[in-house]
């Protein structure tokens, strides 16, 4: 059963864009949402993350929409470069569940010059 | 400064064989994982361990068996290799506290 889902699959983006990416998970007790960013031949990395108790977070270009009561949250990449392709990664983690990530299935990036 | 290492970087197997990833990490942290990340790019955890104690042991093969010998350290002994098990294998570590997890550069496995 997988309990965060993301979409979508791929996305092709036009340099200067705004790429969104959104997820939607089933767990209520989840409470840390992070974003990672995985380049080719790379492990993923921490991009950005949020707590329930916002609605929004920003850092730079990159902002995380939260909405609890749909329980879907999104990131969006505002004026994006051909330097954020990459494959991103939504998560999710309840406190009770020790550090265990779920992760979505993640989103292909392709930012066009 | 390396963070998370994983050696070897590429592995090409018979099936059959039993082979070994090592992880390391020099963050200080006290939780380790290992993920699996299949032709598709999903990534999904297969062990966890805290001060060398495991925490998560999701549904994996027994030919799967992780060992810590210390905190900093968690490898990865595979028995039996089948064509499945092809993959890349991320490391990653965190302290039981505080969210982020910080992955190695992965290992890809080819078993021929």
């Amino acid at each position: 059963q997988q309990q965060v889902k993301q979409s979508p699959q791929s996305l092709i983006v036009q340099k200067g864009g705004i790429s969104i990416i959104n997820c939607a998970y089933e767990n209520t007790a989840f409470d840390y949402f992070p974003w990672y960013q995985q380049f080719p031949g790379k492990g993923p990395a921490l991009l950005i993350a949020i707590r329930p108790d916002v609605s929004e977070k920003k850092e730079g270009r990159f902002t995380i929409s939260f909405n609890k009561s749909a329980k879907q949250f999104s990131l969006h990449i505002m004026d994006s470069q051909p330097g954020d392709s990459a494959t991103y990664f939504c998560a999710a983690k309840e406190e009770t569940s020790g550090s265990r990530l779920t992760f979505g299935e993640g989103t292909q990036l392709t930012v066009n010059p | 400064d390396t963070a998370v290492s994983q050696t070897p970087k590429y592995l090409v197997t018979q099936m059959g064989n039993d082979k070994s990833i090592k992880c390391e990490q020099n963050l200080g942290h006290d939780t380790m994982y290992w993920y699996k990340q299949d032709s598709k790019k999903f990534l999904k955890i297969m062990f966890s361990y805290n001060n060398k104690e495991l925490i998560i042991n999701e549904t994996v093969p027994n030919r799967f068996s992780p060992k810590s010998p210390d905190k900093a350290h968690l490898n990865l002994h595979i028995n039996s290799l089948e064509l499945g098990d092809s993959a890349v294998y991320f490391c990653a570590s965190s302290l039981s506290g505080p969210d982020t997890q910080y992955f190695g550069p992965g290992t890809r496995l080819t078993v021929l």
